[in-house]
């Protein structure tokens, strides 16, 4: 079983929120994670987003808009970034990691279509 | 501006060896922890390797014992010695910053270009 598994694809609609979520192994705790968010563009480098550990410890990256942000599901085990206020510009993968065992370990990622 | 400036990619032989160098600036390298993730084509992004600021190393299992991660701080300079290489290390390879954390580092935040590596015969 991957360490962290997110949706291979999700569709939404321009306006609408979209919630991308990325679970994390039975035996690996949520709670105690630091989970990151980048976006990819095709041809381009990953994009650092956020990282989001609790309400009151989180950082948005420079220059990135307030209508993404992070969050948890405990009840899932689960890192969610939610994108509200979709734009055409928001397609593109979305990946999560966090440090487990000694090494940083992505989320396969998820692509994502606003239309 | 933080500004990351990969080289040294290129076409390689199955077996052969390719040194990777990714030239920093714009922040204070010596405090900084540091990455190399790579893409393969139409894949998602995979860690390779990262160095602290004080020197520890990590990697992947997928390149431990034949890769070697290092840096040069007088030089604002990260390097990945890659050596038997196969088909599978074929990827564009990124080297990217981890910002200091009050309990080490946090994970990257910026990235460079990436350089491609291709290995084929």
């Amino acid at each position: 079983q991957a360490v962290l598994t997110q949706p291979s694809s999700l569709s939404a609609s321009p306006g609408a929120s979209a919630s991308l979520t990325c679970t994390l192994r039975s035996g690996i705790s949520v709670a105690t994670c630091w989970i990151y968010w980048y976006q990819q563009k095709p041809g381009s480098p990953p994009q650092y987003l956020l990282r989001y550990k609790s309400d009151s410890d989180k950082q948005q990256g420079s220059g990135v808009p307030s209508r993404f942000s992070g969050s948890k599901d405990a009840s899932a085990n689960a890192g969610i970034l939610l994108i509200s206020g979709l734009q055409s510009e928001d397609e593109a993968d979305y990946y999560c990691l966090i440090w487990h065992s000694s090494a940083w370990v992505f989320g396969g990622g998820t692509k994502l279509t606003v239309l | 501006e933080v500004q990351l400036v990969e080289s040294g990619g290129g076409l390689v032989q199955p077996g052969g060896c390719l040194r990777l160098s990714c030239a920093a600036s714009g922040f204070t390298f010596s405090t900084y922890s540091m990455n190399w993730v790579r893409q393969a084509p139409g894949k998602g992004l995979e860690w390779v390797s990262y160095i602290t600021y004080s020197g520890s190393t990590y990697y992947a299992d997928s390149v431990r014992g034949r890769f070697t991660i290092s840096r040069d701080n007088a030089k604002s300079s990260l390097h990945l010695q890659m050596n038997s290489l196969t088909a599978e290390d074929t990827a564009v390879y990124y080297c990217a910053t981890s910002p200091p954390s009050s309990s080490g580092s946090y994970g990257p935040d910026h990235w460079g270009q990436g350089t491609p590596v291709t290995v084929s015969s």
